[in-house]
């Protein structure tokens, strides 16, 4: 079946230095992606969304790209602080009605001061 | 606003016996969702409603779980009987939703379910 996945489990970076957090999907038919942030016992935080219509979106120290040609999402975070350690999930969701967001399996981002 | 409010926080129970987990939505969403998280499945759609009508409930285990939305301010998920294999994280998202556009979902912060 279609899935959103991560390219990497684990992702340890040092403070102040910038983060590149992978995503792929396989459902082309997917238009709208977010990427959420999971702290420790707590619900997963929206960041940032893009649509299909876009390739690049820029928050507050995160940039989201999305490369529709390879189907490849990605979370850039610049001057990454501890504060940023948590786990990062991709979702994805179909344009076809009654679809709901499709979450990948999530990234550990471990920040070190 | 409060945000998304999920009721217990904490659950511990017996197998056989019935769970209810509670929700409230941010008052304007139209859209609710369960999800249900493990370290070895990740978050799992399990049902979703829309205006107060289930829309997909492909995502339920089985027929010991059922859902229900009486309103647009509250929800319920329930399990019964329950088993050891239901112990997870149980969260509740709502949105809007638009028929020419997607939002992103906001989530409470989960119950904690352990069936012992």
């Amino acid at each position: 079946g279609e899935s959103v996945g991560l390219h990497l489990p684990t992702l340890s970076v040092q403070e102040g230095d910038n983060s590149i957090i992978n995503c792929a999907y396989s459902n082309s038919a997917s238009d709208y992606f977010i990427w959420y942030k999971q702290e420790s016992g707590k619900g997963p935080q929206f960041i940032i969304d893009i649509r299909s219509n876009m390739d690049k979106r820029q928050g507050q120290r995160v940039t989201v790209l999305l490369n529709k040609t390879v189907k490849h999402l990605s979370l850039q975070i610049a001057a990454t602080q501890p504060g940023d350690s948590a786990v990062y999930f991709c979702a994805e969701k179909s344009g076809q009605a009654g679809t709901a967001l499709i979450f990948g399996k999530g990234t550990t981002l471990s920040v070190s001061s | 606003d409060a945000g998304v409010i999920q009721s217990p926080r904490h659950e511990v129970t017996e197998m056989g016996q019935e769970v209810t987990l509670r929700c409230k939505p941010i008052s304007g969403h139209n859209s609710l969702f369960w999800y249900r998280q493990t370290m070895m499945r990740g978050l799992e759609l399990l049902i979703y409603f829309n205006n107060n009508v289930p829309i997909d409930d492909s995502g339920m285990p089985e027929d010991r779980f059922s859902a229900k939305m009486p309103n647009a301010s509250f929800s319920t998920l329930k399990i019964q009987p329950s088993e050891p294999r239901d112990s997870a994280v149980y969260f509740c998202a709502s949105s809007r939703t638009a028929s020419d556009r997607a939002y992103g979902y906001t989530f409470g912060s989960g119950t904690r379910l352990t069936v012992v």
